[in-house]
């Protein structure tokens, strides 16, 4: 199975902030990656796939860029309803498999 | 819209059985493959299953094989997923979830629903 390593765990930033985080995945996926941001009591919602392809609706301060085996999705100015725990997730092979997640809280 | 709405969750003992289903609507249903995903209590997500849009193939995550199936009923627009033999290990938040295409080529999520708890416990 693709282990998918995912930092920081939480991260504590301000309106207006960029914000980073990264995955890591124990094997070449090439662009084979999604981020996805998740809310307690909401469906959560696709953000990224193709490792930098925005989805439909998806607001343009978020992007992803990476191949191979590092990768990274930025919100390049943090708003309030971005406050949210991101996950990212290999596509590149079954079974499919998610990083920890990362929690973006406010500072 | 795409809606997805799951349910059948709820609190089972140990080595029980449940029947999760998932109600699409706002898309041709037959025409994608769908997922079950889950989420226990302070984990990251783990996907457990996929159909194809035509139901003729599945796959599954190691922890569930042999114990849950996948199916669909195209006509009703629903999902499903039979789970037998549950443990303390299966207590997640289980969500449903459509993929971008008939086949399970493009292993992504593009819509989700807000998930049905299942407890197991002794």
């Amino acid at each position: 199975d693709i282990q998918v390593t995912q930092s920081p765990s939480s991260v504590s930033a301000s309106i207006g902030d960029r914000v980073t985080i990264t995955c890591r995945a124990s094997q070449d996926i090439r662009n084979w990656l999604a981020w996805y941001q998740l809310k307690p009591g909401k469906a959560p919602k696709l953000l990224i796939y193709a490792a930098s392809s925005l989805q439909s609706g998806v607001p343009a301060r978020f992007s992803g860029s990476g191949s191979g085996t590092d990768f990274t999705l930025t919100i390049s100015s943090l708003q309030p309803e971005d406050f949210a725990t991101y996950s990212c997730q290999q596509a590149n092979s079954f079974p499919l498999t998610f990083g920890q997640g990362t929690k973006v809280e406010i500072k | 819209e795409v809606q997805l709405v799951e349910s059948g969750g709820g609190l089972v003992q140990t080595g029980g059985s449940l029947r999760l289903s998932c109600a699409a609507s706002g898309f041709a249903f037959r025409n994608y493959a769908m997922h079950w995903l889950r989420q226990a209590p302070g984990k990251g997500l783990e996907w457990v299953s996929v159909i194809s849009g035509g139901g003729d193939y599945t796959n599954y995550a190691d922890s569930v094989t042999g114990r849950f199936s996948i199916s669909r009923d195209n006509s009703k627009n629903t999902l499903f997923l039979q789970m037998n033999s549950l443990t303390a290990e299966d207590t997640a938040l289980y969500y449903c979830a459509k993929g971008p295409t008939v086949t399970t080529d493009l292993p992504y999520f593009d819509y989700w629903g807000q998930g049905t708890l299942v407890t197991v416990s002794s």
